[in-house]
């Protein structure tokens, strides 16, 4: 069975502070694992995906995730907090090895970027 | 191009009344996905159409929910009669031949 723990609801950063987003997987084969970001009023954006590939994942505006197995974790990280960041994060895994289908998601994050 | 629409984006009904949602997704995606967020809980999936067909819908809660395609472009998420229960976000995703799926906005969903 898989499933995705956020352990954060919310975290509150200052601008141009470092951003970590924590998110740990179950998950009964080799998954593949997403991070979503939602701004308001907006849809689901992909912000990057592991496959089994490297295990250092680099995204859209400068976020990366590292796939870390023996943690079962795929944090997300960003160096400095922009004010345009400010939204909710989701975690996501699948068993599907191309990741397409049964995806199962975490409970969100919601990022507060403070000025 | 234009991205996954839903309509509407927000719907007040009561309770026993019924609801329709639609979804267009992007042209040329065959591939559509309906999925729900619970107040406070994870998105979880209902069902997943291939152009018209169902490939998947080991999602949908009971049979209250009934999700159409017809003609393999946009969908309609029915529930009829609506329960407080089922006040949520309701998200329609797309996909072609790659991975990733494309999201709309969400219709929020309020039953009194």
């Amino acid at each position: 069975a898989q499933s995705v723990t956020q352990l954060d609801s919310h975290v509150s950063v200052s601008e141009g502070t470092p951003v970590l987003l924590r998110c740990n997987y179950s998950s009964s084969y080799s998954p593949s694992l997403f991070w979503y970001v939602q701004h308001p009023n907006k849809g689901l954006q992909l912000l990057l995906k592991y496959t089994s590939a490297a295990t250092l994942v680099k995204g859209i505006n400068g976020f990366e995730a590292e796939f870390k197995k023996s943690e079962t974790s795929f944090h997300l990280t960003k160096p400095s907090a922009h004010m345009s960041d400010a939204a909710e994060y989701f975690c996501v895994v699948s068993e599907d090895p191309t990741g397409a289908n049964n995806l199962f998601f975490g409970t969100g994050t919601r990022l507060t970027v403070i000025p | 191009e234009a991205g996954v629409t839903q309509f509407p984006s927000h719907s007040v009904i009561e309770k026993g009344q019924t609801v329709t949602l639609r979804c267009d997704p992007i042209s040329g995606h065959d591939n559509l996905y309906w999925y729900r967020r619970v107040m406070g809980k994870e998105i979880k999936f209902l069902l997943h159409f291939v152009k018209e067909s169902k490939q998947d819908e080991s999602g949908m809660p009971n049979n209250r929910f009934l999700a159409e395609r017809t003609g393999g472009t946009y969908s309609t998420l029915k529930v009829q009669p609506a329960e407080l229960e089922d006040s949520g976000v309701y998200f329609c995703a797309s996909r072609d031949n790659s991975y990733e799926q494309y999201f709309g906005p969400g219709t929020r969903l309020t039953v009194t």
